[in-house]
């Protein structure tokens, strides 16, 4: 069935320095994914949100790039902090999917 | 704006006993509730989805008699797990879509943790 993936289970960054965070989809017709961030024994918090007209999207020291042509989605992280550190999930937010959520990337920055 | 809260953010309960766990948008009329079950260190598990004054729609695999939703207005859902055992001990995730948004942006709950003894 469709679904949405990250590349990589973990990753771990220096302070300071910027963190890539990779997904990909498999279905062309997706139109609209959103990032999220979750912290240990919490509710997921939204981060970031592009549409699929659109192919980068800045927030505060977030970006989020999206390729339709080869179905991958990124989330930038610049100059990431110890707060930074989290489970990062990409999601195709449409309703009675199976599976909306890719499996997580942990995110480890080091002092 | 946009807040969902969870009640109990924990609970503790007996093999056998059941236990509710209600969803409330705070500031805003949520169309459809999800409720997700997650394990440690995985992804979240879609379970059913809720839209208010009708049945739960329960994805593969989820029990329908095992965990009831009750989704009785516009702001609050309710799960029940029913006969409770420690398998079901988990974290127990709701969210829910604004009812004025076009897209199907989902705002979280924080989580309730259950454990099963």
């Amino acid at each position: 069935g469709e679904s949405v993936g990250l590349h990589l289970p973990t990753l771990s960054v220096q302070e300071g320095d910027n963190s890539i965070i990779n997904c990909a989809y498999s279905n062309s017709a997706s139109d609209y994914f959103i990032w999220y961030k979750q912290e240990s024994g919490k509710g997921p918090q939204f981060i970031i949100d592009i549409r699929s007209n659109m192919d980068k999207r800045q927030g505060q020291r977030v970006t989020v790039l999206l390729n339709k042509t080869v179905k991958h989605l990124s989330l930038q992280i610049a100059a990431t902090q110890p707060g930074d550190s989290a489970v990062y999930f990409c999601a195709e937010p449409k309703v009675s999917l199976e599976s909306t959520f890719g499996d997580g990337t942990t995110l480890t920055v080091k002092p | 704006g946009a807040v969902v809260s969870q009640h109990p953010s924990r609970v503790i309960c007996k093999s056998g006993t059941s236990v509710k766990i209600e969803c409330r948008s705070l500031d805003f009329q949520a169309t459809t509730m999800f409720w997700y079950r997650q394990f440690p260190k995985k992804s979240l598990m879609l379970m059913a989805t809720s839209n208010e004054g009708s049945k739960a729609t329960y994805e593969q695999g989820v029990e329908k008699d095992k965990f009831l939703i009750n989704h009785a207005s516009l702001t609050l859902s309710t799960l029940t797990v029913t006969s409770a055992h420690p398998e079901d001990s988990s974290f127990y995730i709701c969210s829910a879509n604004r009812a004025d948004h076009s897209y199907n942006e989902q705002f979280f709950g924080p989580g309730t943790r259950l454990t099963v003894l």
